[in-house]
């Protein structure tokens, strides 16, 4: 079946300007999981949703960073007013209940370069 | 807070030689261990993970790791590694009576020299 699959695969902006970066999980998962990895790092969270709701945003850094998942099923994780630091490649991932022992499936990421 | 330490940033060996990947984490609660495997170009996917039980777990490409809850310590190991085990391995830990988000290491690149 299809896996976890994210748009677009790279992004190339301007500091200053609105970026969103769309996730579209596995069918019939219910946990979808948003990471930053910047280059030379392991993945930090970012946030979880489990449903339409945002369960845990614990790893937002700050409030440039919004994600919705309004129906349930495909996110989009939106950056306001984008900073060079922001530059990193963004993992969605989903699992099929969100439990801590459940495996989470990994997309291949947005890389996002902010000029 | 828990922390994940991979204690190696690079690892170089050739094939067919054996490789420990180590993995140290710290946390107060109980945590689940797992590690993925980056290969170039494609995302990230479960190498295997430790839940409970037999302290040695088997994964996929023959992989195995052993958990060693004195040492805090989930090291991965195989005895013969192939070419085409070049990637980025990271370990992770998610918190017991917590959501499922991974806490991950820094990753360990492994590279197979022929």
């Amino acid at each position: 079946g299809a896996g976890v699959s994210q748009t677009p695969s790279n992004k190339v902006t301007e500091k200053g300007k609105y970026v969103e970066l769309r996730c579209d999980p596995i069918s019939g998962h219910t946990a979808l999981y948003w990471y930053r990895q910047s280059l030379g790092q392991g993945p930090e969270f970012l946030i979880y949703f489990q449903g339409t709701g945002a369960a845990d945003d614990s790893g937002l850094p700050n409030d440039r960073f919004f994600a919705v998942r309004p129906e349930g099923s495909v996110s989009t994780l939106k950056i306001q007013r984008t900073e060079r630091g922001d530059s990193a490649v963004y993992l969605c991932a989903s699992s099929l209940t969100g439990s801590q022992v459940d495996e989470q499936f990994f997309g291949p990421g947005t890389r996002l370069t902010v000029l | 807070a828990q922390s994940v330490t991979q204690l190696d940033s690079q690892v170089p060996v050739f094939e067919e030689a054996p490789v420990e990947l180590r993995c140290n984490y710290s946390s107060s609660v109980s945590v689940y261990l797992f590690w993925y495997v980056q290969y170039p170009n494609q995302g990230l996917q479960l190498l295997l993970k430790y839940l409970s039980g037999s302290t040695l777990v088997k994964g996929i490409n023959g992989f195995e790791a052993e958990f060693n809850k004195s040492q805090t310590s989930f090291h991965l190991r195989k005895p013969s590694v192939h070419i085409s085990d070049t990637a980025e391995y990271f370990c992770a830990v998610t918190v017991s009576g917590n959501t499922g988000k991974l806490i991950f290491g820094q990753g360990t690149t492994l590279q197979v020299k022929p």
